[in-house]
């Protein structure tokens, strides 16, 4: 059950732009974006809903294709602090009533 | 608004102790989830309490329990500890609205099994 993302790890220079995969073997109502920086906690950046538009926050945006079950993250014009690791997580039922279960990550490195 | 308060930050013990973590959520958040991370898995979901009631659970032995109080407060306790239990253990709360708010995450309790 738990969602699989790709690449595991992505290394870049400042500006250039990166996708990040999330897919799930099982119909999702939700997907959940979050960014954890070394040594801190995963910080949320973004929830799509089955049923709703692709979402965005100053350059990061993703998108959530319900029928093939996969979500992408997209970062645009990458700057030193997106450096971290990305997790997307994902609920199989309305929010609330079922757990969240996150993939493994994907190491993003962004180098000046 | 004060967030998740996770204590200790970090706890040695050795092989076959038991340790009990503490996790506040937000006020107003009724759901606390548990998770423990190790390198190379990422976050593997242990369980989720909402409103004092264990809503899920993952496949964790019976040695790690849980439990949520009246006030939201969670404990997590892991009994006859091993050493492959060393771990980060996270727990995030988050409100009904989860289609807005996401989960907030603490910043977790670095558990060392010598």
């Amino acid at each position: 059950q738990q969602p699989v993302q790709s690449p595991q790890a992505v290394i870049l220079r400042e500006g250039e732009d990166a996708v990040i995969n999330c897919s799930s073997s099982k119909a999702l109502y939700s997907v959940h974006w979050y960014r954890q920086k070394h040594g801190e906690a995963p910080v949320f950046l973004m929830i799509l809903l089955k049923g709703g538009e692709q979402k965005g926050h100053d350059k990061i945006s993703a998108s959530f294709n319900e029928k093939k079950q996969q979500s992408s993250l997209y970062l645009t014009a990458s700057q030193l602090s997106y450096s971290g690791t990305y997790f997307c997580g994902t609920e199989i039922s309305k929010g609330g009533s079922e757990k969240l279960v996150f993939g493994k990550g994907t190491k993003l490195t962004v180098n000046p | 608004k004060a967030g998740v308060t996770q204590t200790p930050r970090y706890l040695i013990k050795t092989r076959g102790q038991q340790v009990t973590l503490s996790c506040s959520p937000i006020s107003g958040h009724r759901s606390v989830s548990w998770y423990q991370q190790t390198p190379g898995q990422g976050l593997q979901f242990l369980f989720e309490y909402f409103s004092e009631t264990q809503r899920n659970k993952g496949n964790f032995p019976g040695r790690f329990s849980g439990r949520q109080f009246s006030n939201s407060r969670s404990e997590m306790n892991v009994s006859t500890l091993e050493l492959g239990d060393s771990a980060l253990y996270l727990c995030a709360s988050s409100s009904p609205r989860t289609g807005i708010y996401g989960y907030t995450f603490g910043s977790g309790t670095r558990l060392t099994v010598v």
